[in-house]
């Protein structure tokens, strides 16, 4: 069973860049890639998606290699309120069709 | 705009009893997902409907899952009967757009579903 891919878990400290990378071998051709935040007992809340090379927004960049193949979310200068898990989300096209498929998640911790 | 809401926030259950969760998706969105998270499997998209018509299923996991959207403005996604396996924390989520266009969806809190 083909999976989106992240790493499991990060550390990092205030005020540092940090980059999470989501690999998605089977993505459809046409769709976005769009990342999610999650804090404890709530829903995923959308942070950026993008369809090729970057994109920047208010709170993170979002840079896609010419092969889609992957995808790294940039989150400049990280504080404590960071600390989450972040998810990518693709459509993903094994076995045919084109399935919404989020990644495996990556817990964030950020420390003082 | 209250967002998604969600009822009930929590479910207890026993097993082999019938449980509904509800949705009110964001007024004017006119496609509607329902998710299940577990710690094993993680975030799984389970249907989504596009003007309230049924697009795929193909992520319900049982004929015991069913789900509905009877109006622009509600859903329900059944579990009949209920199992210990099937505890889990229930999303639902709703979007202007979807696929190529945008994947933006807005996160109702969830329902934490234990079946005992």
């Amino acid at each position: 069973l083909a999976k989106t891919t992240q790493p499991i878990s990060m550390d990092s400290y205030e005020g540092q860049e940090v980059n999470i990378t989501c690999s998605h071998n089977n993505i459809a051709t046409n769709d976005y890639i769009t990342w999610y935040q999650q804090f404890p007992s709530q829903g995923p809340r959308f942070i950026i998606q993008g369809y090729k090379t970057k994109v920047t927004n208010e709170v993170a960049s979002l840079f896609i290699p010419a092969d889609r193949k992957s995808s790294t979310l940039s989150l400049p200068r990280v504080s404590l309120s960071d600390t989450a898990v972040y998810y990518c989300l693709v459509g993903d096209v094994t076995g045919g069709g084109n399935k919404l498929t989020f990644g495996t998640g990556t817990q964030l911790k950020v420390e003082l | 705009d209250a967002g998604v809401i969600q009822s009930p926030r929590h479910e207890v259950t026993e097993m082999g009893q019938e449980v509904t969760l509800r949705c009110k998706p964001i007024s004017g969105h006119d496609y509607l997902f329902w998710y299940r998270q577990t710690m094993m499997r993680g975030l799984e998209l389970l249907i989504y409907f596009n003007n309230n018509v049924p697009i795929d299923d193909s992520g319900m996991p049982e004929d015991r899952f069913s789900a509905k959207m009877p109006n622009a403005s509600f859903s329900t996604l059944k579990i009949q009967p209920s199992e210990p396996r099937d505890s889990a924390v229930y999303f639902c989520a709703s979007s202007l757009l979807q696929g190529r266009r945008s994947n933006e969806q807005f996160f109702g809190p969830g329902t934490r579903l234990t079946v005992l």
